[in-house]
């Protein structure tokens, strides 16, 4: 079956513009993560979805950063006023269910270059 | 503060060779895992260990939970070219929900 697609791939941006990140999780997973990957802090977390609600919010840096999700399905993560410093790979995952017995697919990311 | 520290950062070995990763934490956690990701591609999960001192084996690959649950190793035997990539270890902190928290990171190069 289909994996956890994300879109764009690639993302080039000036400073200051807004942008918007998609995620398309395994149909019927339930639990649905953003982490951001970055050379210099490695791999974290942001934001996590049980259904269309976030329980945990913890990760995201600032308040330009939000997501949403939708029926339960697609996410989309919006960056305002984008700085060089969110330059990065955004990815996602999907699992059934929340909890740390599920195992957690990954999609192949988003490339966010922000100049 | 990095919560898992993985090391060594990066690794270049021959083919045959053995090498092991480590994956260190002064927190304990209630599950941990290792992925391998290649490049432009998301982290694949490669193993899950849950109880303190489990071992588990993958072919060529022996994984190691510390009995105290705050530490890993990743051994692998006998390294291929396919086993190039980046090895990530994370971990579920007890109490910390379902976030994953990821290790530093090993870069493998394995040469023939």
């Amino acid at each position: 079956g289909a994996g956890v697609s994300q879109s764009p791939s690639n993302k080039v941006t000036e400073k200051g513009k807004d942008v918007e990140l998609r995620c398309d999780p395994i149909s019927g997973h339930t639990a649905l993560y953003w982490y951001r990957q970055s050379l210099g802090q490695g791999l974290e977390f942001l934001i996590y979805f049980q259904g269309n609600s976030a329980p945990d919010k913890s990760g995201l840096p600032s308040d330009r950063f939000s997501a949403e999700r939708t029926g339960g399905s697609v996410s989309t993560l919006t960056i305002q006023r984008t700085q060089q410093e969110d330059s990065a790979v955004y990815l996602c995952a999907s699992s059934l269910s929340s909890g740390a017995a599920y195992e957690q697919y990954f999609g192949p990311g988003t490339r966010l270059t922000v100049t | 503060t990095q919560l898992l520290e993985q090391s060594p950062q990066f690794l270049s070995i021959q083919e045959g060779e053995n090498l092991t990763v480590y994956c260190n934490s002064s927190s304990v956690f209630s599950s941990l895992q290792w992925y391998r990701q290649e490049p432009g591609e998301g982290p694949v999960l490669l193993v899950t260990v849950v109880t303190g001192g489990e071992v588990k084996k993958l072919k060529r690959l022996t994984f190691q939970f510390g009995d105290a649950r705050k530490d890993s190793s990743l051994h692998i035997t006998a390294a291929q070219p396919g086993d190039t990539g980046l090895y990530l270890c994370a971990g579920s902190l007890t109490g910390g929900g379902n976030k994953l928290t990821f290790g530093t990171g090993t870069q493998l190069k394995v040469e023939l």
